[in-house]
């Protein structure tokens, strides 16, 4: 398959842990993507990391590439209620197109 | 500032019948659309996508077909619609051809029920 695979496949913390979640993927890419998910709403674009940066903030979000290993992680440090969402990886290879994972589902228990 | 509409935003079918989801972009000019179809609990696959009036990829072959009868208008079509259709629809768009990375912004979706 070309689709990236996150894991865990679902993930429940307590507010205030931090939530790792990663991706893995099979084909080069020039840049990976990370998009989360509320409950049956679309989804919103959080953070595009290029293949030759290794590591990106954005707020409370980091994220990391390696890609000799073919690897992404997204951390969310200081986890709210409010961070409960459905985060995909997406893979994009330079076309017009994003390839999406099957997601991980975060559960942040207040 | 872009925006992103579909509808109708609920839908529930029977067996056989036709389908017309419809969705349009405000606020930015010949992007390139898409449209996704994520079943319950599982990831987003990517059904169809155009970088311009009246043209269309298709990713899956299956009953579905898609339109773009207008710059910021893309439609989704089935003429009979099977049970697996089921699933929740997605559109959205991305930012300009030429681009290096192709960030894609998302409407709310479509949750289509088939009986």
């Amino acid at each position: 398959s070309q689709q990236g695979e996150e894991d865990p496949q679902a993930l429940s913390i307590q507010e205030g842990e931090n939530a790792t979640m990663n991706c893995s993927y099979k084909t080069s890419i020039n840049n990976l993507q990370w998009y989360r998910q509320n409950s049956g709403r679309g989804l919103v674009h959080l953070i595009l990391i290029r293949s030759n940066e290794r590591e990106k903030h954005s707020g409370r979000l980091r994220v990391t590439l390696d890609t000799s290993k073919k690897s992404s992680s997204l951390l969310i440090t200081a986890s709210r209620a409010a961070d409960t969402a459905s985060y995909f990886c997406a893979r994009g290879g330079g076309s017009e197109k994003l390839v999406f994972g099957k997601g991980t589902k975060l559960t942040v228990n207040p | 500032s872009q925006t992103i509409h579909q509808w109708p935003a609920t839908l529930v079918q029977p067996v056989g019948s036709p389908l017309s989801l419809e969705c349009t972009v405000e606020g930015t000019s010949n992007p390139n659309l898409y449209w996704y179809r994520q079943a319950a609990g599982r990831g987003l696959q990517l059904l169809f996508y155009s970088v311009g009036i009246g043209q269309i990829s298709s990713e899956v072959p299956q009953n579905l077909s898609a339109s773009r009868p207008q710059d910021r208008q893309f439609i989704l079509s089935s003429k009979k619609l099977l049970l697996s259709d089921s699933g929740f629809y997605l559109c959205a768009w991305s930012n300009i051809k030429g681009a290096v990375f192709y960030t894609q912004y998302f409407g709310p979706g479509t949750r289509l029920t088939v009986l």
